[in-house]
């Protein structure tokens, strides 16, 4: 069974200040998105940045970026120059490419401060 | 683009009556749905996917029966919590998939529901 594990639940950051949120994944599939969605107070998810496990590139995003390594099944969001609106849950996510019902399957959360 | 709505935002209701909750893709056909529940600073869960004209797929431990699932066209899914009880207060979140090229997920607002 595919899961998705973010080992940090809360983590702090300094405004103007560059933080970096794990997230590591377990599946036996080779193809597979790989996703990083923000929960601010409000609940709406908005999508981060997402990412095709056949790309070898980390796709970036302005100052959003992420290090995904196929091999280590890792895939974390590096936020950089961080601003007081990036507070916020910030979900990992995996989806199998292709299938009939490209269901995601979410990691526990981050909750992000940042100190002004 | 790509907007999803949900309606009611909150809701609260008497143990024992029932509660439907719509879902609604604007500006976009959604031949599949899909339902999540959310209990405070926890991760999504998905309950079901809803595709347009067919049964829903629940996931494993939904009770069908209790959270009733209809997509009765390419814009709407409903999800209705029959004779609601405490321990179903919950937030509820839809999303719709859409046939971009990443298939990618939008998200609704969500529905707070309270039982009173």
């Amino acid at each position: 069974a595919q899961t998705v594990t973010q080992s940090q639940p809360e983590m702090s950051v300094q405004e103007a200040e560059t933080v970096t949120l794990s997230c590591t994944y377990d599946t036996s599939e080779s193809d597979y998105y790989l996703f990083w969605y923000k929960q601010p107070p409000s609940r709406q998810m908005i999508l981060v940045i997402r990412q095709e496990a056949y790309k070898q590139q980390n796709a970036t995003e302005n100052r959003f970026s992420v290090n995904f390594q196929k091999a280590a099944k890792s895939f974390s969001l590096k936020i950089s120059d961080s601003q007081l609106g990036d507070a916020a849950m910030y979900f990992c996510a995996y989806r199998i490419d292709g299938g009939a019902t490209n269901k995601l399957i979410f990691g526990t959360g981050t909750l992000l401060a940042v100190q002004p | 683009g790509a907007v999803v709505s949900q309606h009611p935002s909150r809701v609260i209701c008497k143990s024992g009556t029932s509660v439907k909750i719509e879902c609604r893709s604007l500006d976009f056909q959604a031949t599949t749905m899909f339902w999540y529940r959310q209990f405070p600073k926890q991760s999504l869960m998905l309950m079901a996917t809803s595709n347009e004209g067919s049964k829903a797929t629940y996931e494993q431990g939904v009770e069908k029966d209790k959270f009733l699932i209809n997509h009765a066209s390419l814009t709407l899914s409903t999800l209705t919590v029959t004779s609601a009880h405490p321990e179903d207060s919950s937030f509820y979140i839809c999303s719709a998939k859409s046939w971009t090229s990443y298939n990618e997920q939008f998200f609704g607002p969500g529905t707070r529901l309270t039982v009173l």
